[in-house]
């Protein structure tokens, strides 16, 4: 069946750099996206979203990046801060919302 | 504004036995689901509903039962507990597809 995956599971950076966090997508039909921080003992929040008649959406600090023609989906953190350690997910909705299996993001002092 | 609420938020039961997971928003979201997630996984949906009367099944509904009389509250029941329902349980809701979901804290449930 179509699911959510991730390239990485785990992705280590130095504070001040910037992070990027990737996601394929396989079901074609999806019409939105997003992007989910949970961290330890705690529920998933929600970050920033896109919609599938774009391209890029920023946030603050956040940028994601949808590329439809490979399927794929991107979280940018700019200047990564030890406050943004945790597990990201990325999930696509249509009827209802499916999970990748996430990335955990460690920041190095 | 309390957002979405979950209990309890531990729970120990022993294999077989049967118990309701609560979940209660006061956003008035139409959508409501709930996910599993197992150590170092993913949420997997095992239910979801878009609107009080409307339920259907997600990827493991397998073992649990929901219902949704109110659009607030979206219990689920775990019939006949197994040792491989332990985990952590996340109730979530959202005003439609097209928005994200708030989530709730968790019941981390364990079946001995």
């Amino acid at each position: 069946g179509e699911s959510v995956g991730l390239h990485l599971p785990t992705l280590s950076v130095q504070e001040g750099d910037n992070s990027i966090i990737n996601c394929a997508y396989s079901n074609s039909a999806s019409d939105y996206f997003i992007w989910y921080k949970q961290e330890s003992g705690k529920g998933p929040q929600f970050i920033i979203d896109i919609r599938s008649n774009m391209d890029k959406r920023q946030g603050q600090r956040v940028t994601v990046l949808l590329n439809k023609t490979v399927k794929h989906l991107s979280l940018q953190i700019a200047a990564t801060q030890p406050g943004d350690s945790a597990v990201y997910f990325c999930a696509e909705n249509i009827y209802d919302m499916r999970f990748g299996a996430g990335t955990r993001l460690t920041v190095k002092p | 504004n309390a957002g979405v609420t979950q209990t309890p938020k531990f729970q120990v039961l022993k294999t077989g036995q049967s118990m309701t997971l609560q979940c209660a928003q006061d956003m008035n979201h139409e959508y409501m689901s709930w996910y599993r997630q197992d150590p170092g996984m993913g949420l997997r949906l095992i239910h979801y509903s878009v609107g009080a009367g409307i339920t259907d099944q997600g990827e493991v509904p397998n073992g649990y039962n929901v219902s949704r009389s109110t659009t607030e509250d979206f219990p689920l029941r775990l019939l006949s507990a197994a040792p491989s329902q332990t985990s952590v349980y996340f109730c979530a809701s959202s005003y439609s597809t097209l928005h994200g979901y708030t989530f709730g804290s968790g019941t981390r449930l364990t079946v001995v």
